[in-house]
């Protein structure tokens, strides 16, 4: 049971707006900034939006963050097929002194 | 971008102990930190710990306390995560991952920029 909530899967059809959530608590998402991690199967995770909205160094601005109070979301329009993986959210849980992941959410594009 | 290259995959007996390494090829670690990150097969994303080389500090996840020994030689520029007394249940992907994120060698942050490619080890008898 991971300590960040996130839906199991979630799908789009192409070009389509989708988002992911990440539910947690005060310690957590609302006292941290929320990080998210793209992952296709047998790689390493990549980092897409770091501090909660900040899309990383290379990353699509089709990706975007946000974040009100102890929920967070990754939205990704004009979805496309390599957009189909994995995703992760993470943030720094200050009740447990450590580092908490999301338990992932499968994204299809359909 | 300094590149994390990781040591091979392993295979261990139960109870026994592997220690998996990450080099930053191309550049050192700088003022950065240097965390592990696992995943078991189909499972989700696991943090183990963490260390600044540049200070020498370390952090841990509470459940591997006692069990995980985060290192790092600067000289090599080269980290190193030990996991001791193997069951089953640690067969994993293990990761390493660096943090431009951290004040005066703590990092408490979830943003890591840079990734190894992933080593395997695999616990069996």
């Amino acid at each position: 049971q991971s300590v960040l909530t996130q839906p199991p899967s979630v799908s789009g059809a192409p070009r389509q707006r989708v988002t992911i959530s990440c539910s947690g608590s005060r310690s957590n998402v609302g006292d941290n900034f929320v990080n998210w991690y793209q992952q296709f199967p047998g790689k390493a995770p990549k980092l897409v939006v770091f501090y909660n909205d900040q899309v990383a160094s290379g990353v699509s601005d089709r990706f975007s963050g946000s974040k009100s109070g102890t929920s967070a979301s990754l939205a990704i329009r004009g979805l496309q097929s390599d957009d189909e993986a994995e995703y992760y959210c993470a943030v720094w849980d200050d009740s447990l002194d450590g580092l908490v992941f999301g338990g992932g959410t499968k994204l299809t594009v359909l | 971008q300094v590149q994390l290259v990781q040591s091979g995959a392993e295979v261990k007996k139960p109870g026994s102990s592997v220690k998996v390494s990450c080099k930053a090829s191309g550049g050192t670690f700088g003022s950065s930190g240097v965390t592990w990150v696992r995943q078991a097969p189909g499972q989700g994303l696991e943090w183990l710990g963490g260390i600044v080389p540049l200070f020498g500090t370390t952090d841990s996840a509470q459940k591997f306390q006692g069990r995980v020994t985060v290192t790092a030689d600067e000289s090599t520029t080269t980290a190193y995560m030990e996991l001791s007394g193997l069951r089953s249940a640690d067969t994993a992907v293990y990761y390493c991952a660096t943090t431009p994120d951290c004040i005066n060698g703590v990092c408490r942050t979830a943003y890591f920029d840079n990734w190894g490619q992933g080593t395997l080890v695999t616990v069996s008898t």
